[in-house]
């Protein structure tokens, strides 16, 4: 069975810290990745997806994925208190997205 | 945007009652999934479908049936429910765009406690 591993669990940082977010998986046959965000009490929402090596960038917003290691990552510039959510990263091969267990992001005024 | 109904949004039921969780959604995705939401597991895939009529096994499908009977519905079906089912439910419909990645859309959630 495919797994997605986070990291950190949960992190506070201040009002406009970059904030970095990170997730190993364990198919390198992996096709698609994809970042998805989640308020409190809300449903999870599709936030970037990237299928190549490389970088992605959307506003504040830089995804980073990176095969070989198995790597993939999220990182948030000039964080602000709204960005306060769980953040799940997924991957999938065969229309089936795999989710890892969450980062819990708190920006703190 | 593409819209994903799930109902109801809370359900009480006791272990060993019948519960059927609903979801409609009215985008004509082709995929359908049925997920479960728990702290330290993430989003957990129970049952997906391809369309209408087909349902598949999904990573965690035992206690769970699904039924597809339409394009819009998707449903999911816990026969005899157990405390070990309670949880947070979502329900996500998408479709493999040409050469890019299958966006999923989520309902709000049906929170389930089986007493």
């Amino acid at each position: 069975q495919q797994k997605v591993q986070q990291s950190p669990e949960s992190l506070i940082v201040p009002e406009g810290a970059m904030t970095s977010l990170n997730c190993t998986f364990s198919d390198s046959a992996s096709q698609y990745f994809a970042w998805y965000r989640q308020h409190s009490g809300k449903a999870p929402k599709a936030l970037m997806s990237i299928f190549s090596n490389g970088e992605k960038e959307e506003g504040r917003f830089t995804i980073h994925l990176n095969k070989a290691s198995l790597h993939f990552s999220l990182h948030i510039r000039d964080s602000q208190p709204s960005d306060s959510a769980l953040y799940l990263c997924a991957h999938t091969g065969n229309y089936k997205y795999v989710f890892g267990a969450g980062t819990r992001l708190k920006v703190i005024a | 945007e593409a819209a994903v109904t799930q109902s109801p949004r809370n359900k009480v039921a006791v272990t060993g009652g019948k519960v059927t969780l609903s979801c409609n959604q009215t985008n004509n995705h082709n995929n359908m999934y049925w997920y479960r939401q728990d702290t330290g597991h993430g989003l957990r895939l129970i049952h997906y479908s391809y369309g209408a009529g087909s349902t598949e096994k999904g990573d965690i499908p035992d206690g769970y049936k699904a039924s597809r009977p339409s394009q819009e519905n998707f449903s999911l079906i816990l026969e005899l429910a157990t405390p070990s089912q309670t949880s947070v439910y979502f329900c996500a419909s998408g479709d493999p765009g040409l050469g890019s990645a299958e966006t999923l859309y989520f309902g709000s959630g049906t929170r389930l406690t089986v007493l």
